[in-house]
């Protein structure tokens, strides 16, 4: 079964610091791993994706992330947090194409000025 | 760029009550999902759709839950009779082909049940 967990519910960065948001999986099999975010009253909107091709994955606004397998983790990073960057961030897996993903709980993410 | 969008985004209903949840997905797109979220814990598989038929369907997914794409558009889940626990937000998805990974995902409904 796959399961995904990300420890920490919430962070909070000061505009123009690095951002971590962890991430950590179980899987039996070579998953396909995503970050999703949502801010408030939009839906849930895919960052980036790794499905088995290059292990650092660049997403969009200027995120990106990093499997590393021998650490089931994938976590997702920015060199340098804004404003708009405040939402809550989901970690998820899949199996393969057409199966039900698996959500992490969820990391909100503030921003302070 | 094409989006997938839920009516109505805010539903109170009362105990017992039925709802139908709405979703248009985008339009080349032929594989349908639900996924609930409720309120402090993480979202949840509920059921996928493709060609008029459920593909897959989690332990959530009763009897009291249905899926149907009416009008070769709507994408609706109704809940027949509902319970308090059934108050959550409420996610559609769609992906374009059994290939692809990417669920591309709609605002979400919030339901409360009362």
């Amino acid at each position: 079964a796959q399961s995904v967990t990300q420890l920490d519910s919430h962070v909070s960065v000061s505009e123009g610091t690095p951002v971590l948001l962890r991430c950590n999986y179980s899987s039996s099999y070579s998953p396909s791993l995503f970050w999703y975010v949502q801010h408030p009253n939009k839906g849930l909107q895919l960052l980036l994706k790794y499905t088995s091709a290059a292990t650092l994955v660049k997403g969009i606004n200027g995120f990106e992330a990093e499997f590393k397998k021998s650490e089931t983790s994938f976590h997702l990073t920015k060199p340098s947090a804004h404003m708009s960057d405040a939402a809550e961030y989901f970690c998820v897996v899949s199996l393969s194409g057409n199966t039900p993903l698996v959500f992490g709980k969820g990391t909100r993410l503030s921003v302070i000025a | 760029e094409p989006e997938v969008t839920q009516t109505p985004s805010h539903q109170v209903t009362q105990m017992g009550q039925e709802v139908i949840l709405r979703c248009v997905p985008i339009s080349n797109h032929l594989y349908f999902y639900w996924y609930r979220q409720i309120l402090g814990q993480k979202v949840e598989f509920l059921v996928s759709f493709y060609n008029n038929e459920i593909s897959e369907k989690s332990e959530i997914f009763d009897d009291q839950f249905s899926v149907e794409r009416p009008d070769g558009s709507n994408f609706t889940l109704k809940i027949r009779s509902t319970k308090l626990e059934d108050s959550a937000m409420y996610f559609c998805a769609t992906t374009m082909d059994r290939e692809e990974e990417t669920q591309y995902f709609g605002p979400g409904t919030r339901l409360l049940v009362l």
